[in-house]
């Protein structure tokens, strides 16, 4: 089974902070990775698909880059909305997935 | 538009069994692999089955695997988590969610309590 393993688990920053975050996986994913955001209460949204395309609709502060096993999930600004929980997940060998254990995202 | 609509939560006692449902419309619904993620109370995303289109393909986490069914009729366009054996740890939030593009339902809630 693929592992993923995701850092940090949380992170404190200011309002127009480049936040980032890394996600490795145990094996070769071939860039089937997805970012989801996640907020209280809520189902978890789509962000970014196939490593590094950004879904419809979702602002282009948000970038993910990466391939094999390394990738990373970038906020260029950051803003007050982007507090949440953030989630690295893989869909390389379907119909497994596996998801990362999170990154808590606070503002400092 | 797509939705996908979990039902069949509830408060179960540790042993039991429970059967959700996921009710899909505004896609072709066979032509998606379908999953069951969960999410206990204050913690993270957990992966608990898959589906293939076809259901020729099947997988469980290693937590749910000899407890837990997941099937599909694609004739109703709907999705099933039979839950055997249930246990506390079991209790979370169950989504419904298919890929590519993604869709997640809101999720139905199960308690596992005596």
């Amino acid at each position: 089974d693929i592992q993923m393993t995701q850092s940090p688990s949380s992170l404190s920053a200011s309002v127009g902070d480049r936040v980032t975050i890394t996600c490795q996986a145990s094996q070769d994913i071939s860039n089937y990775l997805n970012w989801y955001q996640q907020k209280p209460g809520k189902a978890p949204k789509l962000l970014i698909y196939d490593a590094s395309n950004l879904e419809t609709g979702v602002p282009s502060r948000f970038s993910g880059s990466g391939s094999g096993t390394d990738y990373s999930f970038t906020i260029s600004s950051l803003q007050p909305e982007d507090i949440a929980t953030y989630y690295c997940q893989q869909y390389d060998n379907l119909p497994r997935l596996t998801f990362g254990p999170g990154t808590k995202v606070d503002i400092k | 538009e797509v939705q996908l609509v979990e039902s069949g939560g509830g408060l179960v006692q540790p042993g039991r069994s429970l059967r959700l449902s996921c009710a899909a419309s505004g896609f072709t619904f066979d032509d998606y692999a379908m999953h069951w993620v969960r999410q206990a109370p204050g913690k993270g995303l957990e992966w608990v089955s898959g589906i293939s289109w076809n259901s020729g393909r099947i997988a469980y986490a290693d937590s749910v695997k000899g407890r837990f069914t997941i099937s599909r009729d694609n004739a109703k366009n709907s999705l099933y988590l039979q839950m055997n054996s249930l246990r506390a740890e079991d209790t979370a939030l169950y989504y419904c969610a298919k890929l590519s593009p993604v869709s997640w339902g809101q999720g139905t809630m199960v308690t596992v309590s005596s």
